[in-house]
């Protein structure tokens, strides 16, 4: 069974520019969360997709975006770079939608906005 | 805001004895609770959780206990060993909430003194 992966590992970038990270779900997972994990604090959601449709989004402004695709792997991305993007962002995937269902997380991608 | 609080940042037990983590929250929508470790350079892993129904669930040498009125929950891990050392995470949900989100505490610090 393949865990949930996440690429890039690290990542560094300029205030302005725009990222895309990638995540690719458990084997048999249909659902995709998104979190942001700044440094010293817990993960906070930012969005989650069903079967390739947003499905929540957390309070976080419209430049971060995502996608889901057939094979329920999924894109993060982030326009118009700020300081303060700089955190661990977390993808996880898990059976199904329901609050109930344990969500299996990925390594992360660590990025870093200068 | 702060939903769901974790007020010691660190904890240092000895090996063998119990330690005990705590986690309060203040939103009475949760009904459904869980705990996640996550050791350096490695995602969040699923430990173990509760539902609002219960007041007790127990996985070996984890146990997680529920006081509803006092929006009070804690793990119990008997008995702590080195490899116990990690970050711990408290998280909590709302059946209905936007996309399942988990709403995480800032997480305590498990030291295991061999």
């Amino acid at each position: 069974e393949t865990g949930v992966t996440q690429s890039p590992t690290h990542l560094i970038k300029t205030r302005g520019q725009q990222v895309t990270l990638r995540c690719s779900s458990q084997s048999g997972h249909n659902t995709v969360s998104w979190y942001q994990q700044a440094l010293g604090q817990g993960p906070q959601f930012i969005f989650q997709y069903y079967r390739e449709e947003e499905n929540g989004r957390g309070n976080f402004p419209p430049r971060f975006s995502g996608l889901q695709f057939p094979n329920y792997s999924s894109e993060l991305n982030v326009n118009a770079l700020e300081l303060d993007d700089s955190a661990l962002y977390l993808c996880a995937s898990s059976l199904d939608r329901g609050y109930n269902s344990p969500l299996h997380f990925g390594n992360g991608t660590r990025l870093t906005v200068t | 805001d702060q939903q769901v609080k974790q007020n010691s940042p660190s904890l240092s037990v000895q090996e063998g004895r119990i330690s005990i983590l705590n986690c309060d929250y203040t939103n009475s929508m949760f009904d459904y609770f869980l705990w996640y470790k996550k050791y350096p350079a490695e995602g969040p892993t699923f430990l173990i959780s509760i539902s609002s129904i219960k007041d007790k669930n127990e996985d070996g040498r984890f146990t997680v206990f529920l006081n509803k009125s006092a929006k009070h929950l804690s793990l119990h891990i008997v008995p702590s060993q080195p490899g116990d050392s990690a970050v711990y995470f408290c998280a909590a949900s709302a059946q209905g909430s936007s996309g399942d989100k988990l709403t995480f505490g800032t997480g305590t610090r498990l030291a295991v003194r061999p």
